[in-house]
């Protein structure tokens, strides 16, 4: 079965060191999302993209916080300088383009900052 | 954007039934009430999505009210790999989901 692929599984940094998380979404799948989850908290949408157009990316903090997804397939999040408060799992979702709306999730990548 | 209400907790005994409720008073005409669950340092799990009718899958069963405000989910015969958290989440027509804070489901042997 066809899985939405992120890594690293993990990544421990110092604050104002730059990190970057990678996102290979189910093949054919047109709109990609990533989330910050916080500890005790559910997911908060952070971008959203239709092939490599971003749709939406009203709650990415735009100074540190960028987002690609150049040919329209995997994604990459990057965030510079990270802060303490960056500390959360990131997750990126999938879905095809149809009336199911599933969003496929993939593991996440847990973030620690220092 | 339509928001969802649930308890924080709940525990439910090993073989019996264990239903979820969900408060979505704002819901529109037009927007799905979809149920995903997390385990413990994984993605969150798809389990199943209405609009209007009740639905049932092979993992859970899913009741909507009448006047929609309300759904609640029913995992039939819960097992302890049911552990999670439980998340009710309204599908807005931008195709995005916004996640509350959930209910931790603990299935007790």
């Amino acid at each position: 079965e066809a899985e939405v692929a992120q890594s690293p599984r993990y990544k421990i940094t110092e604050k104002s060191q730059a990190v970057a998380f990678w996102c290979d979404p189910i093949s054919g799948h047109a709109t990609l999302y990533w989330y910050r989850q916080i500890l005790g908290q559910g997911p908060e949408l952070l971008v959203q993209f239709q092939d490599e157009s971003v749709v939406d990316d009203s709650q990415l903090p735009k100074d540190r916080f960028s987002a690609e997804r150049l040919k329209g397939v995997d994604s990459t999040l990057k965030i510079q300088p990270a802060e303490l408060g960056d500390s959360a799992m990131y997750l990126c979702a999938s879905k095809r383009e149809s009336n199911y709306n599933e969003q496929f999730f993939g593991p996440g990548t847990r973030l620690t900052v220092l | 954007d339509a928001k969802t209400t649930q308890p924080p907790s709940m525990d439910c005994a090993e073989g019996r039934a264990a239903n979820l409720p969900c408060n979505h008073s704002t819901i529109s005409g037009n927007e799905y009430v979809y149920w995903y669950r997390q385990i413990h340092s994984q993605g969150p799990q798809y389990i199943i999505h209405g609009l209007k009718n009740n639905e049932t899958n092979e993992m859970a069963s899913l009741i909507i009210t009448e006047d929609r405000k309300s759904s609640t989910l029913i995992l039939p015969h819960a097992t302890l790999r049911d552990t999670a958290v439980y998340y009710c989440i309204v599908l807005t027509t931008g195709n995005q989901f916004y996640f509350g804070t959930g209910t931790s489901l603990t299935v007790i042997p």
